[in-house]
This record gives C-alpha cells, sequence and structure tokens, in this order.
C-alpha cells in the first residue's frame, strides 16, 4: 500500500531552525517533493529529491534516504511568513501521480 | 516559471446543478494533468489524472459518471461536478507537468465549490 507519514503539527520561534520529517512506504518511487500551502491558496513548489542526500536553497533544505524511506524539510532563519502547511508528496513510478501526505501545520511564533 | 490557471475561482450551486471547473496551462504544454479534492484541515487527494486525448484514470472510490473530466488540448482540462450534493463541497485543485524540462507538477490556484 501507500503510506506518507508526517507530523500533524509543529510550533517554532522566528529566527529558529525547524526540521519537518516525512516517512514513506510507496510501491513505486520516482521522487519526492516538498510544497508550502497557505490556507485557501493552492500548494507552491519547495524542493525535489531523487537521489539520496541534500538539496539546498536558500533558507530551505531537503534531505532524502531512499533507503530508509525517509525525507526532511530543514527550514532556517525562520519568518512569521513561514506559518504554513508543508506537504510532503512521493512521485510514483507509473504515470508520474504524487501521492500526498497528510501535511504538516507549521506555526511560527515571535 | 510555468503558471496554471483555474476558473472560476469560488462558485456556489444548488444542490443538483451540474458545475464545470477548466485547469489551463498559461505558457506550457501539458500532456498530463491531474485533479485533487481537498478538505479543509486535510491533505490533497487524488482524483483522477488526465490525459490529452485519452480517458483520464481514475482512483479508486472516485466515481467517473459524477465527475466527469476532459483534457481536449493541451493546455485545458475540465472537470464537471454532475448533480452536485452538499458533500461535494470543497476545494477543487488542478496541477499540470509539463511535456519536458520540470520535474515538477505546478498547480492551479484552486477552486471553491458551494453546493447549497
Amino acid at each position: 500500500g501507500q503510506n506518507i507519514d508526517q507530523p500533524t503539527e509543529m510550533t517554532a520561534t522566528e529566527g529558529a531552525i525547524v526540521q519537518i520529517n516525512c516517512t514513506y512506504q510507496t510501491s513505486g518511487f520516482n521522487g519526492l517533493f516538498w510544497y508550502q500551502q497557505h490556507a485557501g491558496e493552492a500548494p507552491t513548489f519547495l524542493s525535489y529529491n531523487v537521489l539520496d542526500g541534500l538539496e539546498e536553497k536558500g533558507r530551505f533544505s531537503s534531505f532524502l534516504s531512499r533507503s530508509k524511506g525517509y525525507s526532511y524539510l530543514l527550514l532556517k532563519e525562520l519568518q512569521m511568513k513561514d506559518s504554513a502547511s508543508y506537504l510532503c508528496a512521493v512521485r510514483d513510478n507509473q504515470g508520474g501521480k504524487l501521492i500526498f501526505g497528510q501535511g504538516t501545520e507549521l506555526s511560527v511564533k515571535p | 516559471g510555468a503558471v496554471v490557471s483555474q476558473h472560476p475561482s469560488w462558485v456556489i450551486c444548488k444542490s443538483g446543478t451540474s458545475v464545470k471547473i477548466e485547469c489551463r496551462s498559461l505558457d506550457f504544454q501539458a500532456t498530463t494533468m491531474f485533479w485533487y479534492r481537498q478538505f479543509p484541515k486535510q491533505s490533497l487527494m487524488l482524483m483522477a489524472t488526465s490525459n490529452e486525448g485519452s480517458k483520464a484514470t481514475y482512483e479508486q472510490g472516485v466515481e467517473k459518471d459524477k465527475f466527469l473530466i476532459n483534457h481536449a488540448s493541451l493546455t485545458l482540462s475540465t472537470l464537471t461536478v454532475t448533480s452536485a450534493h452538499p458533500e461535494d463541497s470543497s476545494f477543487y485543485i488542478c496541477s499540470a507537468e509539463p511535456s519536458r524540462g520540470y520535474n515538477e507538477q505546478f498547480f492551479g490556484p484552486g477552486t471553491r465549490l458551494t453546493v447549497l
């Protein structure tokens, strides 16, 4: 079956660093994506990992370990505008559809 | 970057009517588009994969006769919710995968459907 797990909620302080974990068990794998979604809006792309290791893009980094079925999104120098839902999604290798986790609601407090 | 639009952004309709939602890729061609539904405080649930020039592939549990999908061109897919009922009220989001040059899907802004 397909299963993607993320924490439901997290809270962090402005200026701090937060790590959002994602574990997955899927029948196929063709990349893992992280999206940010503000309430009432569409998801926006943050990162993509298909090989093991760390991908860094400004304040955001994403890590993947395929053997462990594990990824994390690291957000540095948190800002209030980073308060949003963060979605982990795995793309399968048949047709390219994305399977989403339930999302992690991040609250950044002053 | 690649832009996807949806129309309308919100719609309110009476129970029993049909509603059509359009998804367009504005500056790229997309042989594949995806339709998702999202209930409040929940994640995106894939409803169907729309392929240009062929029938859509529906996920398990999604009624294909109720949610009609047409992907008539490389830039347009439509979702028609037929005989809508209050339980169909949701946020419907489409995404498109460029035929070349990108790894990710690009999402439309979503359509808020409310059925009275």
